[in-house]
């Protein structure tokens, strides 16, 4: 059973630059948010997709959208990138059963550097 | 605002000892709270998921309790071992039916000594 899966490991950029990050959920789960984490802080939620729709959106500037596909699997895209972009960046699936949520489980994450 | 605040940032003990991490959160309402591990530039892996109704969860040497009213949680690691080594993040969900995000604390690093 594959957890979640997240691509690339590993990303280089310059200030201004955009980049897309990818995240395949867990087999079974319909439901994809994204975290920012900074060094030494928790993670910091971004947004949520279910049904390739935006569901909620945490404190992040319009640079930061998303994209579901219809295998469930999602994009995240971060414009004009800024050196303070510079972060761990973790794809969480999850799976809707009755209308609620429940557990979450993370992806290995992908390390952004904007230099 | 809900704000997750965690005691101690670091901790360091030694193998085989008993411990106890702490994690607050300001807005009792909550939906569940979940406990992780985050070894370094790692992904974060669940432990224990407490749903507001519950009081516990244990997992192996692993013991969370809720006291929602007071806004607190506590991880309990009995007979610590080296590979306990890592980040113990505490996140909490809140109740109503658009909320989908966790809030998260920044952590507890500890470090268990052979």
């Amino acid at each position: 059973d594959a957890g979640v899966t997240q691509s690339p490991t590993h990303l280089i950029k310059t200030r201004g630059q955009q980049v897309t990050l990818r995240c395949s959920p867990k087999s079974g789960h319909d439901t994809v948010s994204w975290y920012q984490q900074a060094l030494g802080q928790g993670p910091q939620f971004i947004f949520q997709y279910y049904e390739e729709e935006e569901r909620q959106r945490g404190n992040f500037p319009d640079r930061f959208s998303g994209h579901q596909f219809p295998n469930y699997s999602s994009e995240l895209n971060v414009n004009a990138l800024l050196l303070g972009d510079s972060a761990l960046y973790l794809c969480a699936s999850s799976l809707r059963t009755s209308g609620r949520e429940n557990e979450q489980f993370f992806g290995p994450g992908t390390r952004l550097t904007v230099l | 605002k809900q704000e997750v605040t965690q005691i101690p940032a670091a901790l360091s003990v030694p193998e085989g000892e008993n411990l106890v991490l702490n994690c607050s959160f300001t807005d009792s309402a909550i939906y569940n709270l979940q406990w992780f591990r985050q070894d370094p530039g790692k992904g974060l892996t669940s432990l224990l998921l407490i749903q507001s109704s519950q009081r516990e969860q244990t997992s192996g040497r692993l013991n969370a309790s809720l006291d929602k009213s007071s806004g607190r949680s506590t991880l309990y690691i009995a007979a610590s071992q080296p590979g306990d080594s890592a980040t113990y993040l505490c996140a909490v969900r809140r109740s109503g039916g658009s909320n989908y995000k966790l809030t998260f604390g920044k952590g507890t690093l500890l470090t268990v000594n052979p």
